[in-house]
């Protein structure tokens, strides 16, 4: 069955990284996108773009350029976000999901905090 | 960035029928915009009822299903239980690029 894992939570200072990662199973990685999406503590959905997991070529949506970063790895079928100079309001639940049928990520908690 | 509306919230009875909608700032709903449905309890994972307007996955009870009405995508719970209390969100595609609604609010009461 298709299952996607990603890493856990993190904690963070302002000005750091981070790297989540999604690892899929079940399915041939290569032959889907992925895409992430962004929750905001009581806030909905918001994407943030996806990357072609056969090339690695990404695509970002509004708002997500600069300091986000998506990547994938054929040989281990996972993909990352890594975002970078971390803000407050970079705080959310950040999660991988595969297009086609839509299966999920059970999501990755940022926080960051001074 | 086309804008994509739902109701905010909405109240069923239990054992009741109730249909949410899904709007596009650009006109009507197609198939092309492969609308899916989402439900999403509190502190869980989204989790996909619908895709492609109308195909249930594997876990969707057959209480839910999708279709495309007047010009909207819309999600069409019959019978509603307790459980199914939630937050919806619908998505449409635009060419790949992924927009999701607002969310509705679905009260069992």
């Amino acid at each position: 069955q298709v299952q996607l894992v990603q890493s856990g939570s993190e904690l963070k200072e302002p000005g750091a990284s981070v790297k989540v990662s999604c690892k899929a199973s079940g399915y041939i990685f290569s032959n889907f996108a992925m895409n992430w999406v962004r929750q905001a503590p009581g806030q909905g959905l918001e994407w943030m773009g996806w990357i072609n997991t056969n090339t690695g070529n990404p695509t970002y949506a509004q708002g997500f350029t600069g300091r986000f970063v998506f990547s994938s790895d054929r040989s281990v079928s996972t993909a990352y976000l890594q975002i970078s100079s971390l803000k407050a309001e970079d705080t959310a639940v950040y999660y991988c999901a595969r297009e086609r049928e839509g299966y999920w990520g059970q999501g990755t908690l940022v926080t960051v905090t001074s | 960035q086309a804008v994509v509306t739902q109701e905010p919230s909405l109240t069923v009875s239990p054992g009741g029928t109730v249909t949410l909608t899904c709007g596009s700032s650009t006109g009507a709903v197609t198939s092309g915009h492969y609308p899916y449905w989402f439900q999403q309890k509190p502190g869980q994972a989204p989790r996909t009822l619908i895709y492609d307007t109308s195909n249930r996955q594997s876990w969707t009870p057959a209480r839910f299903s999708g279709s495309r009405l007047g010009g909207k995508a819309a999600l069409t719970l019959s019978g509603a239980q307790p459980e199914d209390e939630a937050e919806y969100y619908c998505l449409l595609s635009y060419n790949g690029a992924w927009v999701f609604g607002g969310g509705t609010k679905l009260t069992v009461l």
